[in-house]
């Protein structure tokens, strides 16, 4: 399978725990998104890769969460010090130019 | 800031019914247009992508409009099958690709078998 992948699939976690997610795109797009989505709610972005730069972070993306993408291969998200609020769908996407392309997202679950 | 609206939020008919999903953005200076479908507890899949400088777009039993101007777009579902049961999705890119997405919150569509 070719698509957008991540991992893992669920987490939970207990509050203050750190948690760190991992997405690979597809493997020529060069564009690499993470988006939050929670119930009942589209996605919202939080933060744009261009190759191994991140070139844009919404105002949601709190100082408690990092994202990196070494080398512009996969990329990983990490929150520290988790919080009941920050249980959602995690998804990934990744874009050769225009068309994105998502990942079947992560589960986070804050206990 | 842009906004996208979908109406409506929720959606049942019976299966083998034409139907229309609506989406209003607030902007009309946007890039793309994407319709996505999600299935419960699942990521997005890509239905359709209308560049800025296209009227619509087709797959399959599914057309999409974009009217720019007027900051409207439509996903029409021709003869409705129950594996089409699913939330739509509708986003829009107003920048050249460093600001992402901008969603509705969908519209929850079952067909009835």
């Amino acid at each position: 399978d070719t698509g957008v992948s991540q991992d893992p699939r669920h987490k939970i976690t207990k509050r203050g725990q750190n948690v760190t997610f991992r997405c690979d795109p597809i493997s020529e797009h060069n564009r690499l998104y993470w988006y939050r989505q929670t119930l009942g709610q589209g996605p919202e972005f939080l933060t744009y890769f261009q190759n191994e730069a991140q070139l844009e972070k919404s105002r949601l993306l709190s100082d408690r969460f990092s994202a990196e993408r070494p080398k512009g291969s996969f990329s990983t998200l990490e929150i520290q010090r988790t919080e009941q609020g920050d249980s959602a769908m995690y998804l990934c996407a990744s874009s050769p130019r225009t068309e994105a392309f998502f990942g079947q997202g992560t589960r986070l679950t804050v206990v | 800031k842009q906004e996208v609206t979908q109406i409506p939020a929720a959606l049942s008919v019976p299966e083998g019914e034409n139907l229309v999903l609506n989406c209003s953005f607030t902007d009309s200076a946007i890039y793309n247009l994407q319709w996505f479908r999600q299935d419960p507890g699942k990521g997005l899949t890509s239905l359709l992508l209308i560049q800025s400088s296209q009227r619509e777009q087709t797959s399959g039993r599914l057309n999409a409009s974009l009217d720019k101007s007027s900051g409207r777009s439509t996903l029409y579902i021709a003869a409705s099958q129950p594996g089409d049961s699913a939330t739509y999705l509708c986003a829009v890119h107003s920048g050249g690709g460093a600001d992402g997405l901008t969603f509705g919150k969908g519209t929850h569509l079952i067909i009835q078998p």
